[in-house]
């Protein structure tokens, strides 16, 4: 049981380039989200997905897509990255289909990324 | 929308010595609310959450918080720390009626010293 895996772990880019960062989690949850961190700021919502086949623009959706390919796996897609976009970014689980139910999330290790 | 406010960027403390990491919220609905620990290079794990009930919560590693809905805090406290506590504290809010996401404060850097 892996819980909550994100690939790469790593990643630089050039201003321009695109990219995809996939995550995949095994316990059948049914929301996952994208998440990005920077210093100071926490972490800021940027996609979700409540169920297979929807998605939702969180906090900070601009200069993104999402894919929820199916229930276990959700990428996150930049076309043309920026310095702007030079994060951690993080995915995360939760079993809740609705938020009148408790929303604990499952987070996995993160994907460092460098935009130059 | 619900936000949350971390009082403190940092907190150092020396082991075995108490602390109290703060958070207060904001919201016009009820609401859950959670603790998360982030180790460096690693993913947030959860600590502890408060759903309904009882208004002091405990959670792993000897953590704990108390809700107080007249105050809009949700204070973690651990009566003695270790080095191992050493990390960066998250403090979250979820909830409301058809309200899918959850907000975070900007975090709380514990540095635990010998």
């Amino acid at each position: 049981n892996a819980g909550v895996t994100q690939t790469p772990k790593f990643q630089v880019l050039k201003t321009g380039q695109s990219m995809t960062l996939q995550c995949a989690q095994d316990m059948n949850h049914n929301s996952m989200y994208w998440y990005r961190q920077d210093p100071g700021m926490g972490l800021r919502l940027i996609y979700y997905s409540a169920s297979e086949g929807t998605t939702d623009k969180g906090e900070v959706p601009n200069g993104y897509n999402v894919s929820r390919l199916n229930k276990r796996e959700f990428s996150l897609r930049l076309e043309s990255a920026a310095p702007s976009q030079t994060s951690v970014y993080f995915c995360a689980s939760s079993e809740a289909l609705r938020v009148t139910l408790y929303n604990e999330q499952f987070f996995g290790p993160g994907t460092r990324l460098t935009v130059l | 929308a619900q936000s949350v406010t971390q009082l403190d960027s940092q907190v150092p403390v020396f082991e075995e010595a108490p602390v109290e990491l703060r958070c207060n919220y904001s919201s016009s609905v009820s609401v859950y609310l959670f603790w998360y620990v982030q180790y460096p290079n690693q993913g947030l794990q959860l600590l502890l959450k408060y759903l309904s009930g009882s208004t002091l919560v405990k959670g792993i590693n000897g953590f704990e918080a108390e809700f107080n809905k007249s105050q809009t805090s949700f204070h973690l406290r651990k009566p003695s720390v270790h080095i191992s506590d050493t990390a960066e504290y998250f403090c979250a809010v979820s909830g409301g009626y058809n309200n899918n996401d959850m907000r975070f404060g900007a975090g709380t850097r514990l540095t635990v010293k010998p």
